[in-house]
């Protein structure tokens, strides 16, 4: 199984602010990641699909980087809807797996 | 609209079933593989089973393997999950997504907003 490690688990940043986000896989899962969304009490929204395509939908200021086992998730500037928690999937093998979520929350 | 409605969560006992079903709406269900992905209270997402278009092609965790079976009926639109001897480590909300077209159905761009499932005494 692979294990997808995100950091840091909680980023506390103001509005305005860019956000940088980590995704570590234990072993190469090529471009075969996607990053979520999730608000409370809400289902997880797709962001980025392979790596770095953003979703319909999607504004801008979401990005994704990497390849192979490190990954980045970029909001280069924060509006206050996107204060949520973000979890990283891989695709490579099965079992499909998720990473364990950074939360971004507002300082 | 593309929309996916989950129902038949419960408070059930350790030991009993029960059958989740998630009708879909909006796109033609028969040409996408579907999944469930479950969230116990406070913590991650977990995915639990896979099931590819014709019904033909399933997965699933290990946590669940032998006592939960995936199934579609696609003149239905709709997407099960029978689940048989629940635990408590089954409590969580659960949903059903829809994945992409290939070649990247592995992801999930439309998900439903979940039903949830208790396991107590």
């Amino acid at each position: 199984e692979i294990v997808l490690t995100q950091s840091p688990a909680t980023l506390s940043l103001s509005p305005g602010e860019r956000a940088t986000l980590s995704c570590r896989a234990s072993q190469s899962v090529g471009d075969n990641l996607a990053w979520y969304q999730q608000k409370p009490g809400q289902a997880p929204r797709l962001l980025i699909y392979a790596a770095s395509n953003r979703a319909t939908g999607i504004p801008a200021t979401f990005s994704g980087s990497g390849s192979g086992t490190d990954f980045t998730l970029t909001i280069s500037s924060l509006e206050p809807e996107d204060f949520a928690v973000y979890y990283c999937q891989q695709r490579r093998n099965w079992p499909l797996t998720f990473g364990g979520g950074t939360k971004v929350e507002i300082k | 609209e593309v929309q996916l409605l989950e129902s038949g969560g419960a408070l059930v006992q350790p030991g009993e079933s029960l059958r989740l079903s998630c009708a879909a709406s909006g796109f033609t269900f028969s040409s996408y593989s579907m999944r469930w992905v479950r969230q116990a209270p406070g913590k991650g997402l977990e995915w639990v089973s896979a099931i590819n278009g014709g019904g033909y092609e399933t997965f699933y965790a290990d946590s669940v393997k032998g006592r939960f079976t995936i199934s579609r009926d696609n003149s239905k639109s709709t997407l099960y999950l029978q689940m048989h001897r629940l635990r408590a480590e089954d409590t969580a909300v659960y949903y059903c997504a829809k994945t992409m077209v290939a070649p990247y159905f592995y992801y999930m761009d439309v998900w439903g907003k979940g039903t949830t499932v208790s396991v107590s005494s």
